[in-house]
This record gives C-alpha cells, sequence and structure tokens, in this order.
C-alpha cells in the first residue's frame, strides 16, 4: 500500500497569505484526494487530482480558492489561497485507500 | 443518493467487546473500509471488505452483509489506546470515498 508524506506538518499563517501544502506518494498512483476536516468534523473532500488534466472540484470548493497541482504520478501540490481564520483545518492527501499524516493549518 | 450511517458514540470498558455498526446506501457496491482516527492525527486503514463474511485481524474483525447493507467492527480486549473515532466509508462509482460521520468510541478503565 502507499505510503504518503505531507509537508508541512503544521503552519501558523496570517490572514490574507497563501500556503502550498505538499504531498508525496512512495509509488506511482492514478488518483489523489485532498480532503480538509475541521475539529470535531468528519472529513470532507475538496477535490480528486489526476495527472495531465485539471482537478476536480466537489461542490463548495473552487480552484481559485484551492489551486492543485498534479505534476507526475507520485506528487501532488494544493494551495490555500487567500487564507480567512474559517481555513484553519487539518488538510489531508489521500492515495490508495491511505491518507498523509495531514498538514494543520491555524489562520490567525 | 448514497448514505452511510453509523453511530455518533459509543462508550465501553477497557477488555470488553464493542462493536460499531455501520449501515449504508450506494447505486453500486466497490467494497466497505473502516479506519481509524484518533483526534488530531489522520485516519489510518483498519479494513476493506468486499464480501460477505467476517474478516479478523487480530484484535479487530470487520463484518459485511451487502443484502443488508450493513457492516460492523468488532473489537475485542478493548485497550485505553484504542479511544477513538472509526469511520465507515465505501467509494462510490468513481471510486471516490463516501464517508460516515464516525463514530466516537470512548473506552473507561
Amino acid at each position: 500500500s502507499a505510503v504518503i508524506s505531507q509537508k508541512p506538518s503544521r503552519d501558523i499563517c496570517q490572514r490574507g497569505t497563501s500556503l502550498t501544502i505538499q504531498c508525496q506518494v512512495d509509488s506511482q498512483v492514478t488518483m489523489m484526494f485532498w480532503y480538509r476536516q475541521q475539529p470535531g468534523q468528519s472529513l470532507t473532500l475538496i477535490a480528486t487530482a489526476n495527472q495531465g488534466s485539471e482537478a476536480t472540484y466537489e461542490s463548495g470548493f473552487v480552484i481559485d480558492k484551492f489551486p492543485i497541482s498534479r505534476p507526475n504520478l507520485t506528487f501532488s501540490t494544493l494551495t490555500v489561497s487567500n487564507m480567512s481564520p474559517e481555513d484553519s483545518s487539518i488538510y489531508l492527501c489521500s492515495a490508495e485507500g491511505n491518507f498523509g499524516p495531514g498538514t494543520r493549518l491555524l489562520v490567525l | 443518493g448514497q448514505n452511510i450511517d453509523q453511530p455518533t458514540e459509543m462508550t465501553a470498558t477497557e477488555g470488553a467487546i464493542v462493536q460499531i455498526n455501520c449501515t449504508y446506501q450506494t447505486s453500486g457496491f466497490n467494497g466497505l473500509f473502516w479506519y481509524q482516527q484518533h483526534a488530531g492525527e489522520a485516519p489510518t486503514f483498519l479494513s476493506y471488505n468486499v464480501l460477505d463474511g467476517l474478516e479478523e485481524k487480530g484484535r479487530f474483525s470487520s463484518f459485511l452483509s451487502r443484502s443488508k447493507g450493513y457492516s460492523y467492527l468488532l473489537l475485542k480486549e478493548l485497550q485505553m489506546k484504542d479511544s477513538a473515532s472509526y469511520l465507515c466509508a465505501v467509494p462510490d462509482s468513481n471510486y471516490q470515498l463516501i464517508w460516515g460521520a464516525g463514530t466516537k468510541l470512548i473506552i473507561k478503565p
């Protein structure tokens, strides 16, 4: 099964700035998924990232706010743009049923 | 539509057995996943059932009945470290996981 790493593991950011989260998989995977999980809530899928095509966003999430890159079959990035305190959450990368350790984001 | 139901919270005693149920309605069926998630951490994979029956893996077992749209996760010899949320998930027709809200399991001494 895929082993997934993410960085940064956590960050504290100022309102209005952007943060790019990186996700690395130790094997080639077709689909990579980006989730958000706010405190006490279940996982919410942000988008699905396929190599060589535009990411597919779920309802309530748009590319301008959460641009995604998928340059190859082992790597993806998620950017949280123009952040507000409501973006404070854990952001998780997933592939083949496994999850990265998550990125804990706090926006002040 | 697709829907997954599981209890919000359960309490059990250390050393005992607990069964966490999950019911689902999906347009197709591509298996059912169980994950464990400790507070503040990423979910970790526990089991994947695609055929009916019970699959045992150490202290944890998972059961599936496709005809009933029902699964359960059975935890034996409970330990304090088993206090966590347990998430049931099923892939949709595009193999994207549809998640239950999770069952928070509280273990008491």
